[in-house]
């Protein structure tokens, strides 16, 4: 069976400080991890995703991901928040193939000015 | 390119009324996903089309719930009748073979309302 656990439902955080959203994963299989952004009444866009090819991973916008195997972690970072930055952000998982992504419940990202 | 299209983006019925949701996905893309995400949660799958065929409907609550996918390019996803449960958004996806994963692109879902 497979999961993801997103800790905290929300995360705040001041224009230009550190973003920080935890993402741990239980997979039987080797995993491919994924992370998400949403947007008021929009659809998924892909940030980023891990592949077994890097650890490290730089995503579109600024983000990036550190695959932790012994912490079985994905989680997302980026440097400096921007306002435009404010959205809900998914961490995915999938077996491999053309297998569905098994979602976490997201993080609502809130950008103080 | 054009994404993944659905139709409608809204959609508000009445309890046990039936609905219809329609995708259109990215050309080429032999497999497509229908997604629920319900309020505060992240998407869950409900079922998984290779060309026409569902090859992971496990998810689907059959009693209600069914979907077809003929030629192997749009799909509609229905609901028949709809209970005040089943409001949610319902995500299209779409993705090529060929690669050890298959990065999944998707539409700006359809939001139902039952009331």
């Amino acid at each position: 069976a497979q999961s993801v656990t997103q800790l905290g439902s929300h995360v705040s955080v001041s224009e230009g400080a550190l973003v920080l959203l935890r993402c741990n994963y239980s997979s039987s299989v080797p995993p491919y991890l994924f992370w998400y952004v949403q947007y008021p009444n929009q659809g998924l866009q892909l940030l980023l995703k891990y592949t077994s090819a890097a650890t490290l991973v730089k995503g579109i916008n600024g983000f990036e991901a550190e695959f932790k195997k012994s912490e079985t972690s994905f989680h997302l970072t980026k440097p400096s928040a921007h306002m435009s930055d404010a959205a809900e952000y998914f961490c995915a998982l999938s077996g491999g193939g053309a297998d569905g992504l098994t979602f976490g419940k997201g993080t609502h990202l809130i950008i103080q000015p | 390119e054009a994404g993944v299209v659905q139709s409608p983006r809204y959609k508000i019925i009445e309890k046990k009324q039936p609905v219809a949701f329609w995708c259109n996905p990215i050309s080429g893309h032999n497999t497509l996903y229908w997604y629920r995400q319900n309020l505060g949660q992240g998407p869950e799958l409900l079922i998984r089309y290779e060309n026409e065929e569902a090859v992971d409907d496990s998810q689907l609550p059959k009693d209600r719930f069914s979907a077809e996918r003929l030629k192997g390019v749009d799909s509609t996803l229905k609901i028949q009748p709809a209970e005040l449960g089943d409001s949610a958004v319902y995500l299209c996806a779409s993705s090529t073979s060929g690669s050890d994963y298959n990065e999944q692109f998707f539409g700006p879902g359809t939001r139902l309302t039952v009331l």
